[in-house]
Formats: structure tokens, C-alpha cells, sequence
């Protein structure tokens, strides 16, 4: 079935660092791919739509100059989380649409000290 | 306002036994789809089972099925035959269908955390 691997997997940074989260479709093609982000026992919200080739469809909230999203070709889109700070600690996960439905990475928890 | 509403933050069931997690949506599109993901305490999304609008049949997968009332919003998740292995957080989720096609992304419930108890 459809792969989207996620990495890193765990990512501790200092404050005011950014970090990279990338997803890569395995053996598809990912037009569209979906960030959502989750704090601790709560739901997936999304954050942002990026495209391949066109800039980030951000939510309603999400700050689009500290959350890069790039989506420079059809099997890669990565986050950026910039200039990080502790209440961005969270876990992160992308989504791709496949043919048969939805495949999700297995996330990034990101803690920031 | 919420699309989806998942009722039960908590649920416990006895080894073995059936369980049933609740969902109820709100969207006014005649073609819409919902899934049921389970989150384990490892963070990965394990899809578990669909159910299209227009689908005349419940949807079944192994010891999973949906009950789905349409009239009624309504998409509740069975669990047959319940394991120690399915504890874990379970999610109600919707497709929404007012972008345009492809950029449809999930919308999720707040998820119901179930234990399963030996």
C-alpha cells in the first residue's frame, strides 16, 4: 500500500532553532499534502495544505512565516518550524491523499527547550 | 462550529467483549466520506474503516464495522471481540468536500481513548 515516511521521528531543539520535518511518498505521487498538528490528548488540526508546485493554503491561526511549508515536488513536502519556541512543542503529522483514500507519515514530536 | 462531535472521552471494555464508539457528524453535502483511525500511544494513524455517503451497506473490516444512520448523522464504530491491543485513541473523521477536488483534507473528531481491560 501507499508509504508516506515521516522524519525525524523525535526532534529536541533549543529555542529560537528551526526545525525541518520532511514527508516523502513512497511509491506515489503526492500532490497534495496535509500538515496537521496534535497537542497532548487532543485531536489533529489542520495547520496547512501545500501543493506541489504553488505555495501553502494556511489555516485560519497559523502563523504561514513560522510554519515553511515546501512542496518542491510530487514525493516530497517538508515543515520548517522557525524560530521555535516551547508552545510550539507538539506532535506533527502530515497526510497524503492515495487512491484508496488517505496515508499518513508517522509523525514528528517536537519538544522545544 | 464542530463537524464532528465524539461524545465519549473515555471508554472501558472488558476483554472479548464488543464495544461501540460514538460519532456524529454535521455537514451539509450530499457526498461526503467518514473514517474511523486508531492512534496507539506510538502517534501513527492506523486507518481502520470507511463509509461513503451514498454507501447503502455498513461497512465491515475484520472485527470492525460502522453502523452508519444517515438520517441520524451518525457513524459509530463496532469493535467485536475487543483485545487487549486495541487500546488506544480512536478518531471519527470526515472529508469535506467544499475545496476543490484533491486540496479535501480530513477533518477529525477529539478522538475517544479506549482500554480494553483483561
Amino acid at each position: 500500500g501507499a508509504v508516506v515516511s515521516q522524519h525525524p521521528s523525535r526532534v529536541i531543539c533549543k529555542s529560537g532553532t528551526s526545525v525541518k520535518i520532511e514527508c516523502r511518498s513512497l511509491d506515489f505521487q503526492a500532490t497534495t499534502m496535509f500538515w496537521y498538528r496534535q497537542f497532548p490528548k487532543q485531536s489533529l488540526m489542520l495547520m496547512a495544505t501545500s501543493n506541489e508546485g504553488s505555495k501553502a493554503t494556511y489555516e485560519q491561526g497559523v502563523e504561514k512565516d513560522k510554519f515553511l511549508i515546501n512542496h518542491a515536488s510530487l514525493t516530497l513536502s517538508t515543515l520548517t518550524v522557525t524560530s521555535a519556541h516551547p508552545e510550539d512543542s507538539s506532535f506533527y503529522i502530515c497526510s497524503a491523499r492515495d487512491l484508496h483514500g488517505y496515508t499518513f507519515g508517522s509523525g514528528t514530536r517536537l519538544t522545544v527547550v | 462550529a464542530q463537524k464532528i462531535t465524539q461524545t465519549q472521552p473515555g471508554m472501558f471494555v472488558q476483554e472479548k467483549e464488543a464495544v461501540t464508539l460514538d460519532c456524529t457528524y454535521d455537514t451539509s453535502d450530499q457526498s461526503y466520506g467518514l473514517f474511523w483511525y486508531k492512534q496507539p500511544s506510538s502517534g501513527e494513524m492506523i486507518f481502520l474503516i470507511y463509509q461513503g455517503s451514498y454507501d447503502e451497506q455498513n461497512a465491515t473490516e475484520g472485527r470492525y464495522s460502522l453502523n452508519f444512520q444517515k438520517a441520524r448523522k451518525s457513524a459509530n464504530l463496532v469493535i467485536s471481540a475487543s483485545q487487549l491491543g486495541d487500546s488506544a485513541m480512536y478518531f471519527c473523521a470526515m472529508r469535506e468536500l467544499f475545496r476543490p477536488p484533491g486540496n479535501t483534507p480530513l477533518v477529525f473528531g477529539k478522538g475517544t481513548r479506549l482500554s480494553v481491560i483483561a
